[in-house]
C-alpha cells in the first residue's frame, strides 16, 4: 500500500496549540482525513480536506495541506485534556474503488 | 442501528483454530471495509466490498484470511488456522456508496487474541 507516515508521540500543555504532522507518498490522493481514537473507543472522523484545497478550518481544528510536499497537518487550538488520544492521518485514492491508507497514528498527551 | 456494529467485541482463541468476525454496516451503506490494527501500529487495509463483491482483495495477508458479504449488508471475516501474529483489533467500516471522498464510519472493533 501507500506510505502514510506520522510521528508517534506528541506532548503539549493544556491551553497550548498542538500540531500533528503527516506525510504521504501518493499524489493521486483525492481526500485526506484526520481520525481520532480515544482509549477503548472506535475511530472517529474529525475532519477531512479535498486534495485541491490547502486549508480547512473547523472550530478549534485547522488542517493545512501542502500538496507539493505531500504534507498534511492538524492544528488543535487551545488543547484540552479531552483531546488526549491517538490521531490518525489517512488518504483516500480512487482507483477501482475508494481505497484508504492510514498512518501509524500520533499519540497526543495533554499535560494539565 | 445507528452505527457500524461488530461482534464479538473480544475473542480469545487457541492457535490453529478458526475464527469468524462479523460486521453490520450502517443500513444503506454499499461500501464496506475491513482493517487490522496491531498493537502500537496503524490501520492495515485488508479488503473492501462494493455491494457483495470485493474488487480489491490485495490486502488480505494470506490465504488463511477470507471475507464475504451477503445481501449488501452483513460481512464476515474468517481467519483459518489462527496464528499468534493474527492477534490484533479487527475494524470494520462502511460508507454510503464507496465513491471518491466519502468518509468512512468505523465500528468499535473486535479484539482478537490468539494464544
Amino acid at each position: 500500500g501507500e506510505d502514510v507516515e506520522q510521528s508517534l508521540f506528541l506532548s503539549v500543555r493544556e491551553g497550548d496549540s498542538s500540531v500533528i504532522n503527516c506525510t504521504y507518498t501518493d499524489s493521486s490522493s483525492t481526500y485526506l482525513y484526520w481520525y481520532k481514537q480515544e482509549p477503548g473507543a472506535g475511530l472517529q472522523l474529525l475532519t477531512y480536506i479535498f486534495s485541491n484545497m490547502d486549508m480547512k478550518q473547523d472550530q478549534r481544528l485547522t488542517v493545512l495541506l501542502n500538496k507539493k510536499d505531500k504534507h498534511l497537518s492538524l492544528r488543535i487550538a487551545d488543547t484540552q485534556t479531552g483531546d488526549s488520544a491517538i490521531y490518525f492521518c489517512a488518504e483516500s485514492i480512487w482507483n477501482t474503488g475508494n481505497q484508504f491508507y492510514f498512518g501509524t497514528g500520533t499519540s497526543l498527551t495533554v499535560i494539565p | 442501528g445507528a452505527g457500524v456494529s461488530q461482534s464479538p467485541s473480544n475473542k480469545v482463541t487457541e492457535k490453529g483454530k478458526d475464527v469468524e468476525l462479523r460486521c453490520d454496516p450502517i443500513s444503506g451503506h454499499t461500501a464496506l471495509y475491513w482493517y487490522r490494527q496491531r498493537l502500537g501500529q496503524g490501520l492495515e487495509f485488508l479488503i473492501y466490498f462494493q455491494g457483495n463483491s470485493a474488487p480489491d482483495k490485495s490486502g488480505l495477508p494470506s490465504d488463511r484470511f477470507s471475507a464475504e458479504r451477503t445481501g449488501e449488508s452483513v460481512s464476515t471475516l474468517t481467519i483459518q488456522r489462527t496464528q499468534q501474529e493474527d492477534s490484533a483489533v479487527y475494524l470494520c467500516a462502511s460508507s454510503l456508496a464507496g465513491g471518491p471522498g466519502e468518509t468512512q464510519y468505523f465500528g468499535p472493533g473486535t479484539r482478537l487474541l490468539v494464544l
